[in-house]
């Protein structure tokens, strides 16, 4: 089966800290997406990545920024984090193509003090 | 911009009994996949079931099958033979056939089976 880890189950910060969530997959997805879910919010698309080195802003991409330097790996990164980025976050991959379905990470829940 | 709603916030049904979880989504687009996830205590979100807008026949996964109607817009779960482990948040996505093929979710619905 496919596994898509995310480093932190649970963690706390400052605000004002720069903050990295970690994701790595191991079945050579070629895709990988960082979702944000809110109670009554649903999942919402913060960005996501098609290729090494590529990425695409989703619906919510302020105060956010992504890296893939890796083709397993994919970290989002909180410049400067806020209060409003308290949030469980979700990381998921897929195969390249169309209507693939999503493997997701159990989901690090951040709160920003 | 694709929207998908999912106009129950919770549900409760009954071991054994049938429930129905709906969902309805607005697109411009001819050709889509839709699917339903399932996000337990655990938070693991897992894949439910999955369909092809293009084709007619209902998708059926085991005690879960789905009723889709293409020219309503609307995407409905029904689950059958309701068992205790089916507690959990139900999620509604539609799939851009763009690149990444990315989803947009519903609000969820959270479902709770008693005894």
């Amino acid at each position: 089966d496919v596994k898509v880890t995310q480093s932190s189950r649970y963690l706390v910060k400052r605000t004002g800290e720069k903050v990295f969530l970690e994701c790595v997959q191991d079945m050579d997805h070629e895709n990988m997406f960082w979702y944000r879910q809110d109670p009554g919010l649903g999942l919402r698309l913060i960005y996501f990545s098609y290729d090494v080195k590529m990425k695409e802003k989703g619906d919510i991409p302020e105060g956010y920024s992504v890296s893939r330097e890796k083709k397993e790996r994919f970290s989002l990164i909180l410049e400067s984090a806020s209060t409003n980025q308290t949030s469980m976050y979700l990381c998921a991959s897929s195969l390249g193509g169309v209507g693939e379905k999503l493997f997701f990470g159990s989901g690090t829940q951040l709160s920003v003090l | 911009a694709q929207t998908v709603t999912q106009s129950q916030p919770e549900m409760s049904v009954q071991e054994a009994e049938t429930v129905t979880l709906s969902c309805t989504y607005d697109t411009s687009e001819n050709n889509y996949y839709l699917f339903w996830y399932k996000q337990p205590p655990s938070r693991q979100m897992i894949l439910v079931i999955r369909q092809e807008a293009y084709k007619q026949q209902n998708a059926t996964e085991n005690r879960f099958s789905v009723n889709f109607q293409k020219a309503a817009k609307s995407f409905s779960l029904k689950i059958s033979d309701s068992q205790l482990g089916d507690t959990a948040m139900y999620f509604c996505a539609f799939a851009h056939t763009g690149t990444a093929s990315k989803l947009t979710f519903g609000t969820g619905t959270r479902l709770q089976v008693t005894l």
